[in-house]
C-alpha cells in the first residue's frame, strides 16, 4: 500500500457527462500529480499541484481541470466526456522536496465513457 | 519518435531465469532513473530509483544506468512467478518533476 488513496475505483458514464475523480496524497506530501494511462499512449502526466498552487502541466486538454485543497487532496474533473478519455487515471503524491525525490502512485480510478 | 522507448513484450521467461529489461532515451537531460512495477489493474509500484550513471542493487533487483549511451536496464535475477506484471522504465529531468514513462515491458515467469 503506497498511502495515496484514490475514489471511485470504477466510473461508468455517457459521453458529454462530466465526472469528478479524487486522490488524497500519503501524509506529509505535499505534491500531487495526476497521470492518464490508457493502451495506446501509456502514462502520460496531465497535471501537479503542489500546496494547492499549480506547478506544471502536461498533455491535459483543456476540457480537464484539477485543484488541490487546503488539506492537500487533489480533484480531477473531466468535462463534455468523450470515448477516447476512457483510460485508467492515477494520481501519484511527493514530498517535492530533495531533488531526488519519488513518486508514490495509488491505485487508480478506471473511468469508461459509454 | 518517444522521448523513451521500451520493448512491450511480452516477455516470457522460466522460473529462476536472470531477467534484463531495458529502455532507451533521448532526452540528455534526464538524471533520474526509476523503474515501476504494475500488476494488472492496479498502480504502478516504485521498485528501483537511481540518480545519475552507475548501478543499484536491491535484493534480487539490480538497476543500471549508462548515461553516455542513454540506456538503463533492470536485472531480476532468480525470477519467480510472483514477479509476473509489466514493468515500466520512467525518467526525468533536473528541475521538472513529472516522470516520462516508456511504454512498459509485460514480464511473464512460467512455473
Amino acid at each position: 500500500d503506497s498511502g495515496v488513496t484514490q475514489t471511485p475505483k470504477h466510473l461508468i458514464t455517457a459521453t458529454g457527462q462530466r465526472v469528478t475523480l479524487r486522490c488524497s496524497p500519503r501524509s506529509g506530501d505535499l505534491s500531487v500529480y495526476w497521470y492518464q494511462q490508457s493502451l495506446d499512449q501509456g502514462l502520460q502526466f496531465l497535471i501537479q499541484y503542489y500546496n494547492g498552487e499549480e506547478r506544471a502541466k502536461g498533455n491535459i486538454l483543456e476540457r480537464f481541470s484539477a485543484q488541490q485543497f487546503p488539506d492537500l487532496h487533489s480533484e480531477l474533473n473531466l468535462s463534455s466526456l468523450e470515448l477516447g478519455d476512457s483510460a485508467l487515471y492515477f494520481c501519484a503524491s511527493s514530498v517535492d522536496g530533495p531533488p531526488g525525490d519519488t513518486q508514490y502512485f495509488g491505485p487508480g480510478t478506471r473511468l469508461t465513457v459509454l | 519518435q518517444k522521448e523513451v522507448e521500451q520493448d512491450p513484450g511480452p516477455l516470457s521467461v522460466p522460473e529462476g531465469a536472470i531477467v534484463s529489461l531495458n529502455c532507451t532515451y533521448s532526452n540528455s537531460a534526464f538524471q533520474y532513473f526509476m523503474w515501476y512495477r504494475q500488476y494488472s489493474r492496479k498502480g504502478p509500484e516504485l521498485l528501483m530509483y537511481t540518480y545519475s550513471s552507475g548501478n543499484k542493487e536491491d535484493g534480487r533487483f539490480t538497476a543500471q544506468v549508462d548515461k553516455s549511451s542513454k540506456y538503463i536496464s533492470l536485472f531480476i535475477r532468480d525470477s519467480q512467478p510472483s514477479d509476473s506484471a509489466t514493468y515500466l522504465c520512467a525518467m526525468r529531468g533536473p528541475g521538472r518533476r513529472a516522470l516520462t514513462f516508456g511504454s512498459g515491458t509485460r514480464l511473464q515467469v512460467q512455473p
